[in-house]
Parts: structure tokens; sequence; C-alpha cells
């Protein structure tokens, strides 16, 4: 299986900060790799597929690059409804996997 | 717009087994993909298996393969996931996700989760 590694864990941040969360592989994966929020109580949402494609609806503070074995979701500026845990997933290889998450926290 | 809708809360004793159904709403049914995802309380996220109902094809996680077995009903738009040999760990949030589509394994849409607590 793929292995990720997501980092970091938790983010204290403000409204308007810049927030970087990073999700790096044991292997290159292409751009084969999703970006998921979660907010508590809830079922995860999709934010970015193909390492930089923003889903349909979501707001364009949100990108997301990389390629191969080093990925990174941004928030440009912070807004009170973006505290949520964030996950990364790739879909390069079976089994698909996650990274472990980051709490977005005031 | 798919919609998925997923049964309601189960509560099971170890060694037994649970089956989850998620009833698909709108778009081409037979066209899609479902996966399974579980989430353990205050974890991450853990894909459990797929199934693509026009090629009848299943793809199941190592972790899961024995005890999981994942089937389409077409003609209700029901995707099932049943998990034997139940254990205390296996309590958690079961949630089946749609994926994009042919090369987009990604997950689009998403059920409201199922909460299956295995306590004796």
């Amino acid at each position: 299986a793929i292995w990720m590694t997501q980092t970091p864990s938790v983010v204290s941040a403000s409204i308007g900060d810049r927030v970087t969360i990073s999700c790096r592989m044991d292997q290159g994966i292409s751009k084969f790799l999703a970006w998921y929020q979660q907010k508590p109580g809830k079922a995860p949402e999709l934010l970015i597929h193909t390492g930089s494609i923003l889903q349909n609806g979501v707001p364009s503070r949100f990108s997301g690059s990389g390629s191969g074995t080093d990925f990174t979701l941004t928030i440009s500026s912070l807004q009170s409804e973006d505290f949520a845990t964030y996950f990364c997933q790739q879909y390069y290889r079976f089994p698909w996997t996650f990274g472990q998450g980051t709490k977005v926290e005031i | 717009q798919v919609q998925l809708v997923q049964s309601g809360p189960e509560v099971k004793k170890p060694g037994s087994s649970v089956k989850v159904s998620c009833k698909a709403s709108g778009g081409t049914f037979s066209s899609y993909t479902i996966s399974w995802v579980r989430q353990a309380p205050g974890q991450g996220l853990e894909w459990m298996g797929r199934t693509v109902p026009n090629f009848a094809t299943t793809n199941y996680a190592p972790k899961f393969q024995g005890r999981i077995s994942i089937s389409v009903d077409e003609l209700t738009r029901t995707s099932f996931m049943e998990l034997t040999s139940l254990r205390s760990e296996d309590t958690a949030n079961y949630y089946c996700a749609k994926e994009g589509g042919a090369g987009d394994y990604y997950f689009d849409t998403w059920g409201q989760g199922t909460l299956v607590t295995v306590s004796s």
C-alpha cells in the first residue's frame, strides 16, 4: 500500500490567515490526489481532485498543488466556515489510502 | 445530482455480521462506482472496497479481504456492504461514496454515514 504522511496534524490559525497543509507519499502517484474537508458529525466533502482541480462550487481561496510525491493544500485567507479537518487521498494504486488528517482550529 | 442515503445505526455483538445499505437517487446508477469508507471515532478515513456495477467487478482492501462483501441491486439502485466476524475495533461510521468516473477514482458524493457499534 502507498503510505501517506500528512502534516501538520493540527493547525492553530485566525480568520484571514494563510494555511498550508502538506501530504507526502512514499512513492510517486503522478497527480492522482484529492483533498477533502470534514466538519464534525458530517461526511467528508471533496475540495480538490487531480492534485489541483477545484471541485465545482468550492471557493477559490482553496488551491492545490504538487505532483509525484509532494502535494500541498492552501487556504489563502481562512474564513470561519473553514475550521474543519482536512484529508488527502491517493487514487493511483489500490488500496486507496488517506492521510491522517489535519485539524484547522482557532 | 446524485444523492446517497444510507440505512440507520446498528448495534451488533462481537462475532456477528452487519449489512449496511446505500440507496442512490439521480444520475445513471449502472454507470458509477460505489466505494465504502469507514471512520472509527476520532480517527481518520479508511477505504474498505468498491464495486463497479457495469463490469460486475469488486475490489477490496487487503485488510478486509475475507470479511467484507459489497454488492449491488441495480433494480433498487442500492449498494450493500456486509462485514462479518465483527469485533470492537469495527465500531465506526461507515460511509458509501461515489467515485468521479472512469479514471477519476476520487469521491465526489458521500452518503450521510451509518454508525455501527460493536459491543457485548
